[in-house]
């Protein structure tokens, strides 16, 4: 079965420091693609990065990295130089095959950046 | 700016009422997707469009009816709700929604309560 688990309900962080939010993943299938998606309190849910299963390089996007580390079958998101901004619930999600394409999410991150 | 539209951003209607709640995109996507989401939970997927055609139904009450009535709309008309239906209801697009490096794109959402 496939399963994405994120394991922090909620994270303090001091604007300006890095922060790290954590997702493993479970799958069978060889080929996935790991998303982070933002979803401000306002509701919109905003994709932020991508990460393919075979991608030898971990994605990057402006502030947001991903650290794929595929052994230990993790895929974090790292938000350099965090803003009061980046303050949101943040969604890790997984699609393969076996998902039929579709998103299969983890129960999110509040995020809450203090000034 | 999201690049897929909904309206209304909000929605309150009795139990007998009927309504629709409407989706828009232009991105040229031919996978279109409707979604509820309650308070702090992820996205719980309701319906697949791909081409124009129904793909997915995720045993979604038939008081909840949608319709593509072209490549860009997307509709999901509503009728004898319960209160536990009030949620977010949040629309996506992806290219075709058959890879799984295809990030969904979403809208604002459309608040709805039921009463």
């Amino acid at each position: 079965a496939q399963k994405i688990t994120q394991t922090q309900p909620g994270m303090f962080v001091q604007e300006k420091e890095a922060v790290t939010l954590d997702c493993t993943y479970d799958t069978s299938d060889p080929s996935y693609g790991l998303f982070w998606y933002k979803q401000p309190s306002s509701g919109e849910m905003i994709f932020l990065i991508y990460q393919g299963s075979y991608d030898q390089q971990n994605a990057t996007e402006g502030r947001y990295s991903l650290n794929f580390q595929k052994a230990r079958k993790s895929a974090n998101l790292v938000i350099s130089a965090s803003q009061l901004g980046d303050s949101a619930m943040y969604f890790c999600a997984m699609s393969s095959m076996d998902s039929n394409y579709q998103l299969i999410w983890g129960a999110g991150t509040k995020l809450i950046i203090k000034p | 700016d999201t690049e897929v539209t909904q309206t209304p951003k909000h929605l309150v209607m009795g139990m007998t009422n009927k309504k629709s709640l409407k989706c828009e995109q232009h991105m040229g996507h031919r996978a279109m997707y409707w979604y509820k989401q309650k308070a702090k939970k992820p996205p719980e997927l309701m319906f697949v469009y791909s081409y124009e055609k129904l793909s997915i139904n995720e045993s979604v009450p038939s008081r909840f009816s949608p319709e593509c009535p072209n490549s860009s709309l997307l509709n999901l008309h509503l009728h004898a709700l319960q209160p536990e239906d009030s949620a977010l209801y949040l629309c996506a697009s992806s290219q075709d929604g058959l890879a799984i490096n295809q990030p969904q794109h979403f809208g604002d959402g459309t608040r709805l309560s039921i009463l």
